[in-house]
């Protein structure tokens, strides 16, 4: 997994509550990125960021907010969760000699109910 | 606006027989392709990719797939396939976009290996 750590693995959470899922690398890389899989939609973008310090939208950013204070650590918090945020989420980092390739990390199972 | 499609969102077969995983994609731009493989309850885990010269590229567990400008394909291939692939199998294409390279998914074909 290019040494990309997500934490939770699992949780269940109800309707209303808040969560933050944590994404932490130990190899100094600038990009990252968090996606949700659903099925047959393969992955979808929901937030990345450039640096520490910075984020920006993806394709699906509505219902989530993420911070990114420490370079190692990429935060995506769920405020207020919705059944319909019930998803796998992904943490990737980009390498490569033009920053092409993505490494994932292991996924966190999100359940709403 | 680059987009991926995956043909088959199943694809069948029995252990040790050929397949083909089929992708097409859209871009008015150089692209680079990837094919990344999800084994159940696991990450996504990098299969292969092209970004330039040889159009047939090599990757893991005896996998290669062929990049086709013409045709606008990355369909992948192997040999003989073995109950351990079976997997779940994503297509997908680079976009620059704003200062980074966006990545674009297909829907993923699903890959059923049976003795």
């Amino acid at each position: 997994n290019a040494g990309v750590t997500q934490t939770p693995k699992f949780r269940v959470l109800k309707t209303g509550q808040s969560m933050t899922l944590l994404c932490a690398q130990d190899m100094n890389h600038e990009y990252m990125y968090w996606y949700r899989q659903d099925p047959g939609m393969g992955l979808r973008l929901i937030h990345y960021s450039v640096g520490e310090g910075t984020t920006a939208k993806g394709e699906v950013p509505d219902g989530y907010n993420v911070s990114r204070l420490k370079k190692q650590n990429f935060l995506l918090g769920l405020e207020s969760a919705a059944p319909s945020q019930t998803s796998v989420y992904f943490c990737a980092i980009q390498m490569g000699l033009a920053l092409e390739t993505q490494y994932f990390g292991p996924g966190t199972r999100l359940l709403v109910l | 606006a680059q987009s991926v499609t995956q043909l088959d969102s199943q694809v069948p077969v029995f252990e040790e027989a050929p397949v083909e995983l089929r992708c097409n994609y859209s871009s008015s731009v150089s692209v680079y392709l990837f094919w990344y493989v999800q084994y159940p309850n696991q990450g996504l885990q990098l299969l292969l990719k092209y970004l330039s010269g040889s159009t047939l590229v090599k990757g893991i567990n005896g996998f290669e797939a062929e990049f086709n400008k013409s045709q606008t394909s990355f369909h992948l291939r192997k040999p003989s396939v073995h109950i351990s692939d079976t997997a779940e199998y994503f297509c997908a294409v680079t976009a620059f976009s704003g200062g980074y390279n966006k990545l674009i998914f297909g829907a993923g074909t699903r890959l059923a290996v049976h003795p």
